[in-house]
């Protein structure tokens, strides 16, 4: 396999649910990223990994938690979600590079939740 | 403050006929400049981008997008546009403050008529 790579890609969950969303990539790629993409709104960064340590941590509500056992996984850990959070869910990668950001992502196909 | 604007939410053109996207960003540096394609059900996939360097910059699948300082613009063109380009389109640009954060656009859904 090459690419990122999400599963699932369709959940739906009651509020009182904890679930995870897995994403793997095969770049060997240092950063890996957790972006919420809702309608009509710009991408939002929620969690950025690097080398395993998180480095960003956009104010994002404590029902969302990551996890990023190595430089290939990262995971979502989702509990007690609240219907505004249903959204397309994406895992991103990036090359690290020293100095600026280079901004150059590698996306996989997302996780669309839906939370009842 | 910092921003990307892409005025047109949806643009539709006929098959075959030219095409250009607009992109406005506020930002007090020369910045990294990215167009990003997202089709239905999928990711999003990076079209090009612009470091430094020659303004006209080519992509894939035949896109190219032009940076004006002058205009704080990085507008995407293609001459002739496909049915397979039906796809949402999202320009970023990348944050000095940050090493991994973009500032992005909303997006233009881009619609294709037979």
């Amino acid at each position: 396999e090459t690419g990122v790579t999400q599963t699932p890609r369709h959940l739906v969950m009651g509020m009182t649910n904890k679930k995870s969303l897995k994403c793997e990539q095969h770049l060997g790629h240092n950063a890996m990223y957790w972006y919420k993409q809702s309608a009509k709104k710009p991408l939002e960064l929620m969690f950025v990994y690097s080398l395993e340590e998180r480095v960003e941590n956009n104010s994002v509500p404590s029902r969302f938690s990551p996890e990023c056992p190595n430089s290939s996984h990262l995971f979502l850990h989702l509990h007690t979600l609240q219907p505004e959070d249903s959204a397309l869910y994406l895992c991103a990668s990036s090359p690290t590079s020293s100095g600026r950001n280079t901004g150059e992502l590698f996306f996989g196909e997302g996780s669309r939740l839906t939370v009842l | 403050a910092q921003s990307v604007t892409q005025p047109d939410i949806h643009i539709t053109v006929s098959e075959g006929a030219s095409l250009e996207l607009r992109c406005n960003y506020s930002y007090g540096a020369t910045p990294y400049l990215f167009w990003y394609v997202q089709s239905p059900g999928q990711g999003l996939q990076l079209l090009l981008k612009y470091f430094s360097g020659d303004t006209l910059v080519q992509g894939i699948k035949g896109f190219e997008a032009e940076f004006k300082r002058s205009q704080s613009s990085f507008n995407l063109r293609k001459p002739s546009v496909h049915w397979s380009d039906a796809a949402e389109y999202f320009c970023a640009v990348g944050r000095p403050d940050s090493n991994y954060q973009l500032i992005w656009g909303a997006g233009t859904k881009l619609i294709i008529k037979p």
